[in-house]
């Protein structure tokens, strides 16, 4: 069964402090690997998508990286405005995402 | 940059009632979907679109939901007997291919 498990559920920073966030996923053939942002009572933002082992995207303070098992989502100099929860998601062999839980970021001034 | 809209943002509703939530995809877009979110829940699929039919839906998606374009443009998920149990943001997502998909930004429905 594909599952995407994300980790930690909850991480709280200084501002400044830079940290990584995982996902890890069990999917019957990678057919991409996207990153989300959503704020409270909002939808997903598109942040990334990876396709391959190995591949790295970067956006501001954003760099997402892939292994064959997992993937990180690595926050550089995190500002208070990069507070919100991140979404891992993969799709299925119907392209239907299937999402992790999130991890909520909370970046302290 | 073009983006996808969703009406109403908030709806509230009596048990039983019927709902309309729509959804203005990304003009180019071609496939459809509709996902649930529970409070303090993953996002869930519901339901897949394309070429004017259903490709795809989950065990939610039952005889009390349904979707269709009607206008070629606009993209709407019915319920027709609301439940408590449907209480939940609802988010439309489009795409190109049949791989990104761009959200927009929910219907937070209520049934009381």
């Amino acid at each position: 069964e594909d599952q995407v498990t994300q980790s930690p559920e909850a991480l709280r920073l200084q501002e400044g402090e830079s940290s990584s966030l995982n996902c890890s996923y069990t999917v019957s053939g990678l057919r991409g690997l996207f990153w989300y942002r959503q704020d409270p009572g909002k939808g997903p933002e598109f942040l990334f998508t990876l396709y391959s082992a190995g591949e790295e995207k970067e956006k501001e303070r954003l760099k997402a990286t892939l292994t064959k098992k997992e993937s990180f989502l690595h926050i550089t100099a995190p500002k208070p405005e990069d507070s919100a929860t991140y979404l891992c998601a993969v799709p299925d062999s119907s392209y239907k995402l299937i999402f992790g839980s999130g991890t909520r970021l909370l970046v302290r001034p | 940059e073009p983006e996808v809209t969703q009406t109403p943002s908030h709806q509230v509703t009596q048990m039983g009632q019927e709902v309309i939530l729509r959804c203005v995809p990304i003009s180019n877009h071609l496939y459809f979907y509709w996902y649930r979110q529970i409070l303090g829940q993953k996002v869930e699929f519901l339901v897949s679109f394309y070429n004017n039919e259903i490709s795809e839906k989950s065990e939610i998606f039952d005889d009390q939901f349904s979707v269709e374009r009607p206008d070629g443009s606009n993209f709407t998920l019915k319920i027709r007997s609301t439940k408590l149990e449907d209480s939940a943001m609802y988010f439309c997502a489009t795409g190109q291919g049949s791989y990104e998909q761009y959200f927009g930004p929910g219907t937070r429905l209520t049934v009381t």
